[in-house]
């Protein structure tokens, strides 16, 4: 069955620390993974998209890593600030292009940033 | 560009009452999807269409209609509101991989 594990489920750290999120996967065939960023009451805001042939990509403080072989990724967050206070979810898609009718999201880690 | 836009953004239905959901997207995009999020749970499918003219199913489709009118417009209609469909329902629309979301509608039928 095709499923996207995340963890922590939640996480709490201080500002201006650095943080990792973890997501593993057991979705066969593999198109591409997607991290997504949540404010709370707000919609998913993509962040990042690696297809299998990419190891890692970065979008200013945020770089995501993905280990096809293994199926893993991780999200890393440099110098957090407070507004990096939101849900993060990782998703995988198996398509290869074409409509993203089949994403398989995972249940997201919410990280909170305390002054 | 304002992207997606959802109306309402709250709202409280009754068991058995009907009320359509409305999503418009101004970036020309041909899919557009609609998704449902509950508590502690990743969001899942409802249904979505890759063209004016042309829907699909996706994981939960069941108590919920759409049509695809327009390129602009999907709205998603829920017929018979049951306690089961209390959630929060994102629309969001893509042109290739990046699908963009609306800011959500919180459903609570009671």
């Amino acid at each position: 069955k095709n499923q996207v594990e995340q963890s922590p489920q939640s996480l709490i750290i201080l500002e201006g620390k650095n943080c990792t999120l973890q997501c593993n996967y057991t979705v066969s065939p593999f198109s591409n993974l997607r991290w997504y960023k949540q404010d709370t009451g707000r919609g998913p805001v993509s962040l990042t998209i690696m297809t299998f042939s990419e190891n890692t990509k970065s979008n200013g403080r945020y770089t995501a890593t993905l280990d096809a072989d293994t199926k893993q990724s991780s999200l890393h967050i440099t110098a957090s600030q407070l507004s990096d206070s939101a849900s993060y979810i990782c998703v995988v898609s198996p398509d290869y292009g074409g409509s993203q009718g089949n994403l398989i999201f995972g249940k997201g880690t919410k990280l909170s940033v305390k002054p | 560009n304002a992207g997606v836009t959802q109306t309402p953004k709250f709202r409280i239905l009754k068991i058995g009452q009907s009320m359509t959901l409305q999503c418009t997207q101004d970036m020309n995009h041909n899919y557009m999807y609609w998704y449902r999020q509950d508590p502690g749970m990743g969001l899942k499918l409802i249904y979505y269409s890759v063209g004016a003219g042309i829907t699909d199913k996706g994981e939960v489709p069941n108590g919920y209609n759409v049509s695809r009118s327009t390129t602009e417009d999907f709205p998603l209609r829920l017929e018979l509101a049951a306690p089961s469909q209390t959630s929060v329902y994102f629309c969001a629309s893509s042109k290739l991989e990046e699908q963009y979301f609306g800011p959500g509608t919180r459903l609570t039928v009671t």
